[in-house]
């Protein structure tokens, strides 16, 4: 079965400064989507990021970038100058690409986050 | 012009009783899920639904019943709550099976058992 680490329960990060947040995962699978999801205050889940595990290239939206490490099985997300509205928790998730018929596959496997705060 | 929505955001209630909480979407998606986040932040799928079928029932307790009227809204149910019960539900869409759609979520609704 497919497993997601997040190994930093919080992290803190200076207004406008850099912060990476780690993800590691364990699959015998070749084909398969990675994924970062913030989740405020308010609760909701807003997807971040996302990585085929097909593509070489490191996914990038505005501020968010991963490092998509296959071999080691790591796909960390850095957010670049960070704002306030960045507190949140963030999980990191997996999904195999197959279709999903019944079992585990298909489903969204999810690590434990990690708190992220910015200090103003 | 909400794309998942769930009802009621907050639920306070008895152990014993039974409470429903619905959801809608209004993407278009094929697909469905409910999701049950606990009181450490863990993350976990509970059930899926494509085209109105059920096609991942994690292990679950029968209390739990997911129920679909047709493909735009998936509704849980819950018989017998419990002080367990307690958590954060999320439902979730994505335009289909396969592992390359992206899953969008609602808001969630925090259950409260007393």
């Amino acid at each position: 079965a497919q497993t997601v680490t997040q190994s930093q329960p919080e992290m803190s990060v200076q207004e406008a400064e850099t912060v990476t947040l780690s993800c590691t995962y364990d699959t015998s699978e070749s084909d398969y989507y990675l994924f970062w999801y913030k989740q405020p205050p308010s609760r909701q889940m807003i997807l971040v990021i996302r990585q085929e595990a097909y593509k070489q290239q490191n996914a990038t939206e505005n501020r968010f970038s991963v490092n998509f490490q296959k071999a080691a099985k790591s796909f960390s997300l850095k957010i670049s100058d960070s704002q306030l509205g960045d507190a949140a928790m963030y999980f990191c998730a997996y999904r195999s690409a197959g279709l999903s018929y019944g079992g585990s596959q298909g489903n969204l496997i999810f690590g434990k986050g990690t708190k992220l705060s910015v200090k103003p | 012009d909400t794309a998942v929505s769930q009802t009621p955001k907050y639920l306070v209630t008895q152990m014993g009783n039974d409470k429903s909480i619905k959801c809608e979407q209004n993407l278009g998606h094929d697909t469905m899920y409910w999701y049950k986040q606990d009181s450490k932040k863990f993350l976990k799928i509970m059930f899926s639904y494509n085209n109105k079928e059920l096609i991942i029932n994690e292990t679950v307790p029968n209390r739990f019943s997911p129920k679909s009227p047709d493909k735009a809204h998936l509704n849980l149910h819950i018989n017998s709550l419990e002080l367990g019960d307690s958590a954060v539900y999320f439902c979730a869409s994505s335009l289909g099976l396969a592992g390359r759609e992206t899953q969008y979520f609602g808001p969630g609704t925090r259950l409260l058992v007393l």
